[in-house]
């Protein structure tokens, strides 16, 4: 599976934008890119996925670079509820290995007050 | 969507014996998966549940340490056997349902060996 990078944490104030980047570099062309949150002491939660195209859902947006190298998960406005570990997650289209993730170190995301 | 109940939520063990843990899903899915989470640590992929066969193992993970169990679409068991400390996690299932759709996970299972 190619490998994501990310910081190990990041730090925002509240009400403000955060930008949430993530690197890979060894994308394949049918890798999907997924981004999921684990608020503390619960389980991981989907945030948004896509391929080539930016998406924008009612939680945040994804900002995939055009070679697909890089992308970016966009909070447009933190709250305090938004502290968690954010995981970026490459899935490869097809066969059976949907559902199946392959989780790095993530980064810790804290909102100031 | 999915809706995923685990039980226990929460046990404190004693080494050298074994516990069960249920997933329960509100649908019928075609995956089912089982994590597992070290304190401090990110999830591990222990194992795919597969309906009707035996389960499929990532590497570092065996059978007769995590057996699991999946006899319909809605149902798996994940047993932790002969735990030691070093077992003591949080063990997570997780459905998904289609080719780069949404992944649903339970609450977790926080297990303590003592």
């Amino acid at each position: 599976d190619a490998k994501t990078t990310q910081p190990n944490s990041m730090e925002s104030n509240e009400e403000e934008p955060v930008h949430l980047p993530c690197n890979h570099s060894t994308i394949s062309g049918t890798d999907y890119i997924h981004w999921y949150r684990q608020l503390p002491s619960q389980g991981p939660e989907y945030v948004i996925h896509g391929l080539t195209s930016n998406v924008n859902n009612r939680m945040a947006s994804l900002a995939i670079a055009e070679d697909r190298k890089s992308s970016t998960l966009i909070l447009h406005r933190a709250t305090l509820r938004d502290a968690a570990v954010y995981y970026c997650i490459l899935s490869r289209a097809g066969g059976t290995s949907y559902g199946k993730l392959t989780f790095g170190q993530g980064t810790i995301l804290t909102v100031h007050p | 969507s999915a809706v995923i109940s685990q039980k226990p939520s929460r046990d404190i063990c004693q080494r050298g014996t074994s516990l069960t843990i249920q997933c329960q899903v509100d649908s019928q899915v075609t995956m089912m998966f089982w994590y597992r989470q070290q304190p401090g640590q990110s999830l591990t992929l222990i194992a795919t549940a597969n309906q009707g066969s035996e389960a499929t193992y990532e590497s570092g993970f065996v059978i007769d340490k995590f057996p699991i169990s999946r006899p319909n679409l809605t149902f798996s068991t994940l047993t932790v056997s002969n735990m030691s400390p070093e077992d003591s996690s949080i063990y997570l299932c997780s459905v998904g349902q289609g080719t780069n759709t949404e992944a649903f996970f339970g609450q977790g299972t926080r297990l303590t060996v003592v």
